[in-house]
């Protein structure tokens, strides 16, 4: 059990488009959901935390209103670049945690690349 | 401030027996744990530590020392499939996970 799902895995749009992508826990309710965002070689940066009918908190530094993140339901979280720049191609990788010991599962990542 | 430290990159040989460190610096402790992400793959779970002590699984096993703020991941019988990045990542006092920079593995036949 456990599992999360992202879609897509991979998308390359043009410059000033916006991009969303979902996460979806398939068979477990998740407390809260993560946005994290990976360059290369680098560690996990946490972009931001979002329960199920509340706003999202985000880190930081992450700009809410260009990373726009909907938790609609306990199964599902959006993430919507908008206004997509070169500068925000990276690894987006989203996480939910079930709440017993608050592990997270990770979904497989989406591999943005803006031109 | 919080902080974790792990070592940038280890090499080991296939077969052999290698231990990853991790130190931590956090604002409260609720548990540590270890991921195991392969390059261009999301990070996959391999254990979690909230207690002192070793926690084994198969071939690989976990040890945390919470008044010594460090834990290892230890890797026996290596296999060229555990060439991949291991991150420590520390639960601090408001549930929010820390993560470590990672430790490259490379294996070597």
């Amino acid at each position: 059990g456990a599992v999360v799902s992202q879609h897509p895995s991979r998308v390359i749009c043009k410059s000033g488009t916006s991009v969303k992508i979902e996460c979806r826990s398939l068979d477990f309710q998740a407390t809260t959901m993560f946005w994290y965002r990976q360059f290369p070689k680098k560690s996990l940066m946490l972009m931001a935390t979002s329960n199920e009918g509340s706003k999202a908190t985000y880190e930081q530094g992450v700009e809410k209103d260009k990373f726009l993140i909907n938790h609609a339901s306990l199964t599902l979280s959006t993430l919507t670049v908008t206004s997509a720049h070169p500068e925000d191609s990276s690894f987006y990788i989203c996480s939910a945690a079930r709440g017993d010991n608050n592990e997270q599962f990770f979904g497989p990542g989406t591999r943005l690349t803006v031109l | 401030g919080q902080n974790i430290d792990q070592p940038t990159e280890m090499t080991a040989t296939e077969g052999a027996i290698v231990q990853i460190n991790c130190t931590y610096q956090t604002s409260g402790f609720n548990g540590l744990f270890w991921y195991q992400q392969h390059a261009g793959e999301a990070p996959t779970f391999l254990s979690y530590n909230v207690l002192d002590g070793l926690e084994e699984k198969g071939r690989f096993s976990s040890f945390l020392s919470r008044s010594k703020g460090y834990s290892y991941l230890l890797l026996k019988e290596l296999q060229m499939k555990d060439s991949a990045s291991y991150l420590c990542a520390v639960l601090d006092s408001n549930y929010q996970l820390i993560w470590g920079a990672g430790t490259k593995l490379i294996i070597k036949p």
